[in-house]
């Protein structure tokens, strides 16, 4: 079965610089949304979207910001990038309407030097 | 207090032991309920959810719910040394489009064979 697709696996950054994560859903889920997962931490709800509007919002920095687009990928901006933020991050899919049971991507790891 | 706490490990079983994970939960509005499971580096994997309150099986995993309690577990049956992982549960509010998922930080489970 497909299961979400993230890219990069992989990301090396500078301080202060930017990066992009981009995520892909599975076929016909409507929902994404972006988790946080920092060393020996949960992961932490950063934000998600439904039929491509932003449905809630968590403790996403104002220096991230997001989007889904019309096939329903999303993609996650980080600006300024600061050391804090070497996490793993991961985007995770539901349907809406069925058991929105949330299916997770391989996640993308963020280190930031 | 955080809103999801679970029983601090590491938990260690020998192999074919029962393996038994707890978790309570502060918000009374919470709906959901689901057990993942995470190796290193790696992303959460569903292992069951839960919507009612009693048990509910799948293979060598039951997952019990009591809401009035503010309680649920996972129980590992016939523990595997595959099984050796961090387990994650999770919670959820539902209603609306507040879809999030609340995680605790973790039990890290060992089977010794």
């Amino acid at each position: 079965a497909a299961g979400v697709i993230q890219s990069p696996r992989h990301l090396i950054k500078e301080k202060r610089e930017t990066a992009t994560l981009k995520c892909y859903p599975i076929p016909r889920h409507d929902t994404v949304y972006w988790y946080q997962q920092g060393p020996g931490q949960d992961p932490q709800f950063l934000i998600s979207f439904y039929e491509k509007m932003q449905s809630d919002k968590g403790s996403i920095p104002d220096r991230f910001s997001a989007q889904q687009f019309s096939d329903y990928h999303s993609e996650l901006n980080m600006s300024s990038l600061e050391l804090g933020d070497s996490a793993l991050y991961f985007c995770a899919s539901s349907q809406a309407g069925r058991t929105d049971t949330q299916y997770f991507g391989p996640g993308t790891r963020l280190t930031v030097l | 207090q955080k809103e999801v706490e679970q029983n601090s490990g590491p938990l260690s079983v020998p192999e074919g032991a029962i393996a038994s994970l707890n978790c309570t939960y502060s918000d009374r509005g919470s709906q959901s309920f689901f057990w993942y499971r995470q190796y290193s580096g790696k992303s959460p994997e569903l292992i069951m959810f839960i919507y009612s309150n009693g048990d509910k099986e799948d293979g060598r995993f039951t997952a019990q719910l009591n809401k009035a309690s503010q309680y649920v577990s996972l129980l590992i049956r016939d523990s595997q040394p595959s099984d050796s992982a961090t387990y994650l549960c999770a919670v959820r509010r539902g209603g609306g489009s507040n879809y999030k998922l609340t995680f605790g930080k973790g039990t890290l489970l060992t089977v010794n064979p």
